[in-house]
């Protein structure tokens, strides 16, 4: 069975400085996506970003980013110029990729991301 | 297009009850998913379901845990005679089909609280 693991329970940043939220996962499969969502206090799931593990180029988004070390089975999320609104829990993700592969997520435990003004 | 929508936000109930969670996905959805979060803890698969069918129950509990999503109106989860340990956010997700490139969209979660 899959995992993953977040080995920070709690992280925290200077308003505008950079922080990485680290992810490993523990996976057979060669085929299967990592996603990193984040849960404000309003307890909505927010999807940040998605990577699909056959691609080699980490995905970005506007702020974030990701390190993606396959070999490593290793999913960063680096958060640039950080604000007060990015104050939250962050989850890490992993799906099984592939027809007949299960559409289910498997999260991390998650870090709670403090943003210090 | 509203989003996946979970109701009650807030459920209490007492040991013994029955706890009825509901989530009526987004619109042309078809596909709806249930994960359970304890205190502290990540998100739980529990069950994935398509209209009529339940496709994967892996993560439900053996006894008084059941899901449905009927041809017409919203997935039901329900928890006969609860317990303390049952109290936890519990959060239904949909999706459009079945290709894994498909995003899946969260509600906001039903807490359930177990006197």
């Amino acid at each position: 069975a899959q995992t993953v693991t977040q080995s920070q329970p709690e992280m925290s940043v200077q308003e505008a400085e950079t922080v990485t939220l680290s992810c490993t996962y523990d996976t057979s499969e060669s085929d299967y996506y990592l996603f990193w969502y984040k849960q404000p206090p309003s307890r909505q799931m927010i999807l940040v970003i998605r990577q699909e593990a056959y691609k080699q180029q980490n995905a970005t988004e506007n702020r974030f980013s990701v390190n993606f070390q396959k070999a490593a089975k290793s999913f960063s999320l680096k958060i640039s110029d950080s604000q007060l609104g990015d104050a939250a829990m962050y989850f890490c993700a992993y799906r099984s990729g592939g027809r007949g592969g299960s559409e289910k997520l498997v999260f991390g435990k998650g870090t709670k991301l403090t943003v210090n003004p | 297009n509203a989003g996946v929508m979970q109701n009650p936000r807030h459920l209490v109930r007492r040991r013994g009850q029955e706890a009825r969670l509901r989530c009526s996905p987004m619109k042309g959805h078809s596909h709806v998913y249930w994960y359970r979060q304890l205190p502290e803890e990540g998100l739980k698969f529990m069950v994935y379901l398509q209209k009529e069918n339940i496709i994967d129950e892996s993560g439900m509990p053996k006894e008084r845990f059941s899901a449905e999503f009927p041809k017409e109106g919203p997935s039901i989860l329900r928890i006969q005679q609860v317990v303390r340990g049952d109290s936890a956010a519990y959060f239904c997700a949909s999706s459009p089909a079945v290709a894994t490139n498909e995003k899946l969209f969260f509600g906001s979660g039903t807490q359930l609280s177990v006197l």
